[in-house]
């Protein structure tokens, strides 16, 4: 079964910290590994890798995946408030054929304060 | 491109009802996907569909649950014989394609009594 754990299971910085957010995973089959914000209701993606070692990124927010030690990381520079949310990490499999049958992790509570 | 919209937002019932949940996907999005969440957990695949055919559904989903998605547009998640239990959220999700990135409804939330 396939399996995804973050770490921290939250966090609390204050504005313009820089964070890093841990995900690692066991999947049978590894297609790509996701990340997402969600805020209040729905979750937004971030982004997905599938080679280890190539940098994603968008602003502030970076992550890169590591394929031999099973891992991702994402970071967050200059953190603002805006940027407090859950932060999910997911795995998609070969196994699933053409279906984003993701699993998620518990996520991450990220708190930025004033 | 109005984002996935999900109806109704929020529904409370009692033990032994049935409820539907209706999500809207973005036009021309050709897969739909149904998710779970409950309080402090990451959402956990329910189902999918790719056009009106239903080609996945989790071991999660017991034969209270059921799924449509008639014509390819619209679908609906029935519950018969609500039980504590499914509280949760009830997450839809459309894409086009297999791109990874799933564009998420805000989901309807179930309160069971």
């Amino acid at each position: 079964e396939d399996k995804v754990v973050q770490s921290p299971l939250s966090l609390v910085v204050h504005e313009g910290d820089t964070v890093t957010l841990n995900c690692s995973y066991e999947v049978t089959n590894f297609r790509s590994l996701l990340w997402y914000k969600q805020e209040k209701k729905a979750p937004t993606f971030l982004f997905m890798l599938t080679s280890s070692g190539i940098e994603k990124k968008s602003g502030r927010l970076s992550s890169i995946l590591d394929k031999k030690e099973l891992f991702s990381i994402l970071n967050i520079t200059a953190t603002q408030t805006g940027d407090s949310a859950v932060y999910l990490c997911a795995v998609d499999s070969l196994n699933t054929g053409t279906a984003s049958k993701l699993t998620f992790g518990t996520g991450t509570r990220l708190q930025v304060t004033l | 491109d109005t984002g996935v919209s999900q109806d109704p937002r929020h529904k409370i019932t009692k033990r032994g009802q049935n409820v539907t949940f209706r999500c809207d996907p973005i036009s021309e999005h050709n897969r739909l996907y149904w998710y779970r969440q409950t309080l402090g957990q990451g959402p956990e695949f329910l189902t999918y569909f790719q056009n009106e055919a239903q080609l996945e559904k989790s071991r999660l989903l017991s034969d209270r649950f059921s799924a449509e998605r008639p014509k390819g547009s619209f679908s609906t998640l029935e519950i018969q014989r609500t039980e504590q239990g499914d509280s949760a959220m009830y997450l839809c999700a459309s894409s086009r394609g297999y791109t990874g990135e799933l564009f998420f409804g805000e989901g309807s939330r179930l309160t069971v009594l």
